[in-house]
């Protein structure tokens, strides 16, 4: 069983649509981790979390460290939000990763 | 400020060839890891650091070599190349946790062939 897991692998939505991606760990972390990666491209960090909620713009992250869940919530979704997005925990001073969820809005 | 830098972005390699792929980091970060991602299996760590002077293995380490003399210094040593190290690998960096609000930074990634 992978140390963090992601739910659904793909996903695909029309523009506007609200949109969850859920992440489970099994290991102790320091925090966890939501990363974005657009196709052939870099990997660019965008919530780091040790407890409660955060939001950015449309995006929002929570975590549960009693049930060791997270969730990455993106509000009224657009084609430009397609993406893989990427689940990690972090603990001394290195990364483990769930594979991701592929993204895909249409207009 | 630069963050991460990579070199080579692309790299091809004859099997049995050598080669460092470079990591550098001006954020004074202590932590610096390397990642290969492959697809199907997502990134999986190959070997880390927590400081100067200090490296550790990850899930993938073999074929691999690092050191870390500075802090801003990762440099990652393929020894003898094989297809199966045909990737794209990503160094990234961050401060120890609870020193930051921010998360890690990565490179751009290295996309290796070899052939």
């Amino acid at each position: 069983k992978n140390e963090v897991e992601q739910s659904p692998q793909n996903l695909t939505a029309q523009e506007g649509e609200f949109i969850t991606i859920n992440c489970s760990y099994s290991v102790g972390i320091s925090a966890l981790h939501w990363l974005q990666q657009h196709p052939g491209g870099g990997i660019v960090s965008l919530f780091m979390l040790s407890s409660g909620k955060k939001k950015h713009g449309r995006l929002i992250a929570t975590i549960n460290i009693q049930e060791k869940h997270s969730s990455l919530h993106i509000t009224a979704s657009h084609p430009r939000d397609s993406a893989v997005y990427i689940c990690a925990v972090s603990g001394a001073g290195k990364l483990i990763f769930g594979t991701g969820t592929r993204l895909q809005v249409f207009p | 400020n630069a963050g991460v830098t990579q070199t080579p972005k692309f790299q091809v390699l004859k099997t049995g060839q050598s080669m460092t792929l470079q990591c550098a980091q001006d954020m004074n970060h202590e932590y610096m890891s390397w990642y290969r991602q492959d697809p199907g299996m997502g990134l999986r760590l190959i070997h880390y650091s927590v400081g100067a002077g200090i490296t550790d293995q990850g899930e993938v380490p073999n074929g691999y070599n690092v050191s870390r003399s500075t802090t801003e210094d990762f440099p990652l040593r393929l020894l003898s190349a094989a297809p199966s190290q045909t990737s794209v690998y990503f160094c990234a960096s961050s401060p120890p946790h609870g020193t930051t609000i921010y998360g890690y930074t990565f490179g751009s990634g290295t996309r290796l062939t070899v052939v």
